[in-house]
C-alpha cells in the first residue's frame, strides 16, 4: 500500500458524458501527478500540481482538467468523454520540498471505460 | 525535450536466467533516474533509484541497476529471475531543469516462464 488513494475504482460511462476522478496523497505529500496508462500510447503523463498550483502540464486535452484542494487532494475532470479516453488513470504523489529525486507514489488507479 | 527508451517490448525468460533491461535517455544535463515495476493488475511501484554517488544502485527484490553517463544509460539487472517477477517494467527519468514531471519510458514486459 502506498498511501495514496484513488476512488473510484472502476468507472463506466457513456460518450459524451463527463466524470470527477478523486485522489488523496499520501499524507504529507505536497505535489500530485496524473497520469493516463492505455495500451497504446503508455504511460503518460498529464498533470502535475504542487500545493494547490499547477506546476506540469504534459499531454492533457483541453477537454481534461484537474485541481488540487487546500486539504491536498486532487481531482481530474474529463469532459465530453470519447471511446478513446477509456484507459487507467493514475495518481501519484511525492514530497518535493525543492528536491527533485524523490519518487512518486503511485495509487492503485482508476479504470475508466466509456462505451 | 526529454525522452525514454526501452529497448526490449516483450523478453521472455525461464526461472533461474539472467535478466537485463535497456533504457536509454536523452538529456545531458543532471538526471534522477528510476525503475518502477507494476505486476498484473497492480500499480507501478518503485525497484529503485539513482540520483548521485555509486552509479551501481541496489533495490529490492534482488534487482540492480547501472548509471552509465556516457551512454545515457540505466540498465535494469536481475541475476537469476523468479516467476514471481512477471511484470511490466518502466524506466522513468526526472531532469533537474525539466520541473518535477517525469517522464516514463514504454515499458517492458517480462514473462517468466516457470
Amino acid at each position: 500500500d502506498s498511501g495514496v488513494t484513488q476512488t473510484p475504482k472502476h468507472l463506466i460511462t457513456a460518450t459524451g458524458q463527463r466524470v470527477t476522478l478523486r485522489c488523496s496523497p499520501r499524507s504529507g505529500d505536497l505535489s500530485v501527478y496524473w497520469y493516463q496508462q492505455s495500451l497504446d500510447q503508455g504511460l503518460q503523463f498529464l498533470i502535475q500540481y504542487y500545493n494547490g498550483e499547477e506546476r506540469a502540464k504534459g499531454n492533457i486535452l483541453e477537454r481534461f482538467s484537474a485541481q488540487q484542494f487546500p486539504d491536498l487532494h486532487s481531482e481530474l475532470n474529463l469532459s465530453s468523454l470519447e471511446l478513446g479516453d477509456s484507459a487507467l488513470y493514475f495518481c501519484a504523489s511525492s514530497d518535493l520540498a525543492g528536491r527533485s529525486y524523490n519518487e512518486q507514489f503511485f495509487g492503485p488507479g482508476t479504470r475508466l471505460t466509456v462505451l | 525535450a526529454q525522452s525514454v527508451s526501452q529497448h526490449n517490448h516483450h523478453v521472455i525468460l525461464s526461472e533461474a536466467a539472467s535478466l537485463e533491461l535497456g533504457c536509454n535517455y536523452s538529456y545531458g544535463g543532471t538526471v534522477n533516474l528510476f525503475w518502477y515495476v507494476q505486476y498484473p493488475g497492480q500499480h507501478l511501484q518503485l525497484l529503485l533509484k539513482y540520483f548521485s554517488g555509486d552509479p551501481l544502485v541496489k533495490g529490492i527484490k534482488g534487482f540492480e541497476a547501472e548509471f552509465i553517463k556516457s551512454k545515457f544509460s540505466f540498465n535494469l539487472r536481475k541475476p537469476s529471475v523468479q516467476w514471481s517477477d512477471t511484470a511490466e517494467y518502466f524506466c522513468a527519468v526526472n531532469a533537474d531543469n525539466y520541473g518535477q514531471n517525469f517522464v516514463f519510458g514504454p515499458g517492458t514486459r517480462l514473462s517468466v516462464l516457470p
